[in-house]
């Protein structure tokens, strides 16, 4: 069945270094990739959606990459902050349609 | 916020007991999907619901059921429940439009965090 990939499940960086988070999906259909942040006991919200027609998609400090052949897309923050400290899901689905998750990146960012 | 409510927040069950898990979706919303969130992993798909009908399921067993309303409630039913059903439920709502006009973002629910003992 449809499957995501996620690398690291666990990263620590020093505040204002770079992070980036990795993942890789299977379903070829896939055409939409979201990326959730879920701090403890809340619920995951949107912080960036790239959709297979684009190659790269910036918002401020977030950026996130999609290489369709591959069918590899990556989430990248610069100048990390403590607040950034949080799990971090990748997914993917057809339109919006029976989203597949990662398993998650636990991002430690150290004041 | 995002406007999409869950209730009970917190529920305790014994196994073999049953359960129905509620959901309020954002105003307009036409479609309502579940996902069970077990302790450390990421959110499992259960299914999905467009204009009251289930049009998409994962890989869950016949005794987990759901409903859709006209008023954009929705609801999950887990039967039968079993010590590996406790997890965080969470409801996403969004809008399936078929000439086109879809939107892929999902927003979620706080969850309903259930325990089978």
């Amino acid at each position: 069945g449809e499957n995501v990939e996620q690398h690291p499940s666990t990263l620590s960086v020093q505040e204002g270094d770079s992070a980036v988070i990795k993942c890789t999906y299977s379903d070829s259909a896939s055409n939409y990739f979201p990326w959730y942040k879920q701090e403890l006991g809340k619920r995951p919200q949107l912080i960036i959606d790239i959709r297979s027609n684009v190659g790269e998609k910036k918002d401020q400090r977030i950026a996130v990459t999609l290489n369709k052949t591959a069918k590899h897309f990556s989430l990248h923050i610069t100048e990390t902050q403590p607040e950034d400290s949080a799990v971090y899901f990748c997914a993917a689905s057809q339109g919006g349609f029976k989203t597949i998750f990662g398993a998650g990146t636990r991002l430690f960012v150290k004041a | 916020e995002t406007g999409v409510t869950q209730s009970p927040t917190h529920l305790i069950k014994t196994r073999g007991q049953q359960v129905t898990l509620r959901c309020s979706s954002q105003s307009g919303h036409n479609t309502v999907s579940w996902y069970q969130q077990a302790l450390g992993q990421g959110p499992q798909f259960i299914f999905q619901y467009y204009r009251e009908e289930e049009n998409g399921r994962g890989n869950f067993p016949p005794r987990f059921s759901g409903l859709q309303f006209p008023n954009y409630s929705s609801e999950l039913n887990v039967n039968a429940l079993e010590l590996d059903d406790s997890a965080l439920y969470l409801c996403a709502s969004t809008i399936y439009g078929t000439s086109g006009g879809q939107k892929e973002t999902q927003y979620f629910g706080p969850g309903t965090r259930l325990l089978v003992l």
